[in-house]
């Protein structure tokens, strides 16, 4: 089974600041990864899939990248409603397993 | 519109079966793939199970043996059998479609399974 691991677990940031969330693979997936927002008491929402296209809808302050093991998502100027647990997502085979998630919080 | 609806959750005892059901509408559940993702309280996205237009069906290691997962064209609806229900099953329960050409894009607002004596 691919695991994904995801880091930072956590991380405290202000409105404006640029974040960026890695997640990495233990065995090459291509581009098969997707990245999903969670806001608490919500079901979690498509982001990014295929490493880098941004789903319909999706501001442009989001942007995916990498391939193979190790990926990106980057927030390019946080915003108050981007506070919120994101994780990634392999689709390259089953099981289809979620990394553990990061929680971006307010500074 | 496009959406899932899932229904079915409840309070069951250890040991006990339940069955929940996914019900979409603004598309057709056997031309599509559909997931099942569970959330236990406070934790992370566990991937449970997932069924192929062709009707194959995949499963966790976790609920092997134990889920099952069907689908009924005529009323266009996906359920989750779960039998032998273990207190690390309490969980939000989502549908989940995955667009093949994108990923998990349209999600249900789950259902609460809890599992306790």
């Amino acid at each position: 089974d691919i695991q994904l691991t995801q880091s930072p677990s956590s991380l405290s940031a202000s409105v404006g600041d640029k974040v960026t969330i890695t997640c990495r693979a233990n065995d090459g997936i291509g581009s098969y990864l997707a990245w999903y927002q969670q806001k608490p008491g919500k079901a979690p929402k498509l982001l990014i899939y295929s490493a880098s296209t941004l789903h319909s809808g999706v501001p442009s302050r989001f942007s995916g990248s990498g391939s193979g093991t190790k990926f990106t998502l980057t927030i390019s100027s946080l915003q108050p409603e981007d506070f919120a647990t994101y994780y990634c997502q392999q689709l390259h085979n089953y099981p289809r397993t979620f990394g553990p998630g990061t929680k971006v919080d307010i500074k | 519109e496009v959406q899932v609806v899932e229904s079915g959750g409840g309070l069951i005892h250890p040991g006990g079966s339940l069955r929940l059901s996914c019900t979409a509408s603004g598309f057709i559940v056997s031309d599509n793939y559909i997931n099942w993702v569970r959330q236990a309280p406070g934790k992370g996205l566990e991937w449970v199970s997932a069924v192929v237009p062709g009707g194959r069906t995949y499963y966790s290691d976790s609920v092997k043996g134990r889920f099952s997962i069907s689908r009924d064209n005529s009323k266009n609806t996906l359920s989750l059998q779960m039998n032998n229900l273990t207190a690390e099953d309490t969980a939000l329960y989502f549908c989940v479609r995955y667009s093949f050409w994108s990923a998990f894009d349209i999600w249900g607002q789950g259902t609460l399974v809890t599992v306790s004596s």
